[in-house]
């Protein structure tokens, strides 16, 4: 069974800088198609960045320059440092992997984590 | 960017009744779309990918039709655990983009 977990989350000053985890079991974080999607509260949901197997990364705009996914092979984790973090940042953080269906992988999104609030504030 | 509109914001339906969610694309995505159910202080499920493809353990009640720019989500008959927020997505092309979401309530 995959299970995702997220922590990191809390509250930071604007301009600060926070590092969110996503400790993985039931499959390999190297070998899949990861993301992370955050939501802000009472709002919709908002895809932020992805990290291929292959080590390809996609960000959405507003993040760019500013967030960086990673993973660690040893731990089986996926990462998101988030430097110069602004009031529009506050939100939930999930990370999500990708669906595979026997040996067929799909890029949808279809293991989630409990998610982690981030909240930025001064 | 591709953006994504559904409709209505908000549906108030009985259980037993049909529910017809609409998702509109800005621009084409094939049939590069995806649904997803989520309830209060839950993570998003997937309910269907590639527009009609139902995931692993989602009940028939549930279908997804549409390509190009009008997909539609179905659930043929509301049970009182589909009550929930439904989100469309696309991945034909970056940035990745949800829409605003359809909350189903129970009227």
């Amino acid at each position: 069974e995959v299970q995702l977990v997220e922590s990191g989350g809390g509250l930071v000053q604007p301009g600060g800088s926070l590092r969110l985890s996503c400790a993985a079991s039931g499959l390999t974080v190297s070998s899949r198609y990861m993301a992370w999607v955050r939501q802000a509260p009472g709002k919709g949901l908002e895809w932020v960045c992805a990290l291929f197997s292959s080590g390809d990364t996609y960000y959405t705009d507003s993040v760019k320059a500013r967030f960086t996914i990673s993973r660690d092979r040893s731990k089986n984790a996926l990462y998101l440092q988030m430097n110069s973090l602004r009031a529009e940042d506050t939100a939930v953080y999930f990370c999500a992997s990708q669906l595979v269906v026997g040996v067929t992988t799909y890029n949808w999104f279809d293991s989630w984590g409990q998610g982690t609030l981030v909240t930025v504030s001064s | 960017d591709i953006v994504l509109t559904q409709s209505p914001a908000t549906l108030s339906l009985s259980p037993g009744e049909r529910a017809t969610l609409s998702c509109r694309a800005s621009q084409g995505v094939s049939s590069y779309l995806g649904w997803y159910q989520q309830k209060p202080g839950q993570a998003p499920r997937l309910l269907i990918y590639d527009a009609s493809n139902r995931a692993a353990g989602i009940p028939d009640r549930f279908s997804g039709s549409g390509s190009g720019t009008d997909f539609t989500l179905t659930i043929s008959s509301l049970e009182p655990e589909d009550f929930a927020v439904y989100y469309c997505q696309q991945r034909r092309s970056w940035p990745l983009t949800f829409g605003g979401g359809t909350k189903v309530g129970i009227k």
